[in-house]
């Protein structure tokens, strides 16, 4: 049963317009809940974090908004760039000391 | 600050054969986490280490077992290996364990290939 979802496999988007990355969950308990950005032949790297007490969370061009009643997030990019082209991971926490859950990843394509 | 760093970067191994794949987490890092990745798959989870102890750990095989060391460092063993063992055994780690609201920090991993 997978606890963290990533219904979109992949998305392709235009250079300069929005990403919008999206993560279901079923553990009413995951409280912490972050987005990792993985390049091919390196590990992931952490992007962005947001925990329950929030439903916004911005850094630069990245922003993550948290839905607890849907239990869902989305990460979203604005302007999308080239760079950004990578495979994206939803992954989420409970306070009561379990492990990280990861989503099965959403590949991102920028087209220039 | 020096990062996550997983050695060897790459091992070929054959059907039977046993590996230890290594670990050494970011300085001051505790937590140390094992992850295995498969082409199609996300990362499925290994199993997670906290002052020399397993804290939590994933749905494997026995054939799947793991140390930390007094400074942190931690490696992982496979033993009797299979041909779906072959895949990217990611390393993460993090001050605290998992859930204490802050993030994991991964290395490149190590490409295990079984023949």
């Amino acid at each position: 049963d997978q606890q963290v979802k990533q219904n979109s496999p992949s998305l392709s988007v235009q250079e300069g317009r929005i990403s919008i990355l999206n993560c279901d969950y079923t553990n009413s308990m995951f409280d912490y809940f972050l987005w990792y950005k993985k390049y091919p032949a390196e590990g992931p790297t952490f992007l962005i974090s947001i925990s329950s007490i929030k439903d916004k969370n911005e850094d630069g061009r990245f922003t993550v908004f948290l839905n607890k009643s849907a239990k869902h997030l989305s990460l979203h990019i604005v302007p999308s760039q080239p760079g950004d082209s990578a495979v994206y991971f939803c992954a989420a926490s409970a306070s009561d000391g379990q492990n990280f859950v990861f989503g099965p990843g959403t590949r991102l394509s920028v087209l220039p | 600050k020096a990062g996550v760093t997983q050695t060897p970067r790459y091992l070929i191994k054959t059907r039977g054969q046993q590996v230890t794949l290594s670990c050494s987490p970011i300085s001051g890092h505790r937590s140390v986490s094992w992850y295995q990745q498969t082409p199609g798959q996300g990362l499925q989870f290994l199993f997670e280490y906290f002052s020399e102890t397993q804290r939590n750990k994933g749905n494997f095989p026995g054939r799947f077992s793991g140390r930390q060391f007094s400074n942190s460092r931690s490696e992982m063993n496979v033993s009797t290996l299979e041909l779906g063992d072959s895949a990217l055994y990611l390393c993460a780690s993090s001050l605290w364990p998992g859930g204490m609201d802050q993030p994991q920090h991964f290395g490149d991993g190590t490409r295990l290939s079984i023949l």
